[in-house]
C-alpha cells in the first residue's frame, strides 16, 4: 500500500524550531516532486513549500510567507521528506500535510497521495 | 503572485442537485488548474487536474471546464458523500495558490 506518515508535530513556543518528517512506504520518494501544505485552524489550505525530484536535483521553491525561515530537505536512505521550521510564529500554527505530485501529465501539478497531518501549535 | 477567487464560499444544495462551484485566477493561468475535496479532519483528495482531467477512481458525476481565468467545478448530481469543502489549486507558477474554499451543506 502507498502511504505518507507524517510525524514531528507539537506545541513550540514562539521563535522556536520544529522539524517535521514524511516516511514513505510503497513508492520511492525520490521519483516525485514533493510538497508541504498546511491548514491552520478553521481555515482553508496553504501551499508551503516543494522539493522537486532527484532527477530534477532536489530544487525548492517555497510561499513567501515561509521563505528564509523553512527548508525542505529528504533522506533517501530513509525515503523520507522534512520540513525544517526555524523562527515559528503564532501564525505558523497549522496541521501539515506532505503530498506526492503524481506524474500524471507534464508540467502538471496533481496532488494524488497525501499524508494524515502533523499537528504544529506554536503559542508560549 | 497569482490569486485564486473562488466562488461561492458556501452553497445550501440537496441529494441529486447540480451544484457549481467557480474559480477565477488573477491573471491567465491556461489549464494549469486542479480540484480538491475535503472532508473534516480528513486529508484532501484529488478530483480534478489540468482543469478538466478526472482523476482515476473519482465519480463522473464530478466534472471540470475552463481556461485561462475562469474555471467551473461541477457535480451533476450530488450525491450524500459529496458534502464536503471543495478547493481549487492553481500550479501556473509559484507560489503554487489554493482557492479560499468552497463549503458545500445540506440544505
Amino acid at each position: 500500500e502507498v502511504q505518507l506518515v507524517e510525524s514531528g508535530g507539537g506545541l513550540v513556543q514562539p521563535g522556536g524550531s520544529l522539524r517535521l518528517s514524511c516516511a514513505a512506504s510503497g513508492l520511492t520518494l525520490s521519483d516525485h516532486h514533493m510538497d508541504w501544505v498546511r491548514q491552520a485552524p478553521g481555515k482553508g489550505l496553504e501551499w508551503v513549500g516543494r522539493s522537486r525530484s532527484k532527477a530534477r536535483r532536489y530544487s525548492t521553491e517555497y510561499a513567501a510567507s515561509v521563505k528564509d525561515r523553512f527548508t525542505i530537505s529528504r533522506d533517501d536512505s530513509k525515503n523520507s521528506l522534512y520540513l525544517q521550521m526555524n523562527g515559528l510564529k503564532s501564525e505558523d500554527t497549522a496541521v501539515y500535510y506532505c503530498a506526492r505530485d503524481a506524474p500524471l501529465a507534464p508540467s502538471k501539478t496533481a496532488f494524488d497521495i497525501w499524508g494524515q497531518g502533523t499537528t504544529v501549535t506554536i503559542s508560549s | 503572485a497569482i490569486q485564486m477567487t473562488q466562488s461561492p464560499s458556501s452553497l445550501s444544495a440537496s441529494v441529486g442537485d447540480r451544484v457549481t462551484i467557480t474559480c477565477r485566477a488573477s491573471q491567465d493561468i491556461t489549464n494549469d488548474l486542479g480540484w480538491y475535496q475535503q472532508k473534516p479532519g480528513k486529508a484532501p483528495k484529488l478530483l480534478i487536474y489540468a482543469a478538466s482531467t478526472l482523476q482515476s477512481g473519482v465519480p463522473s458525476r464530478f466534472s471540470g471546464s475552463g481556461s485561462g481565468t475562469d474555471f467551473t467545478l461541477t457535480i451533476s448530481s450530488l450525491q450524500p458523500e459529496d458534502f464536503a469543502t471543495y478547493y481549487c489549486l492553481q500550479d501556473y507558477s509559484y507560489p503554487l495558490a489554493f482557492g479560499q474554499g468552497t463549503k458545500v451543506e445540506f440544505k
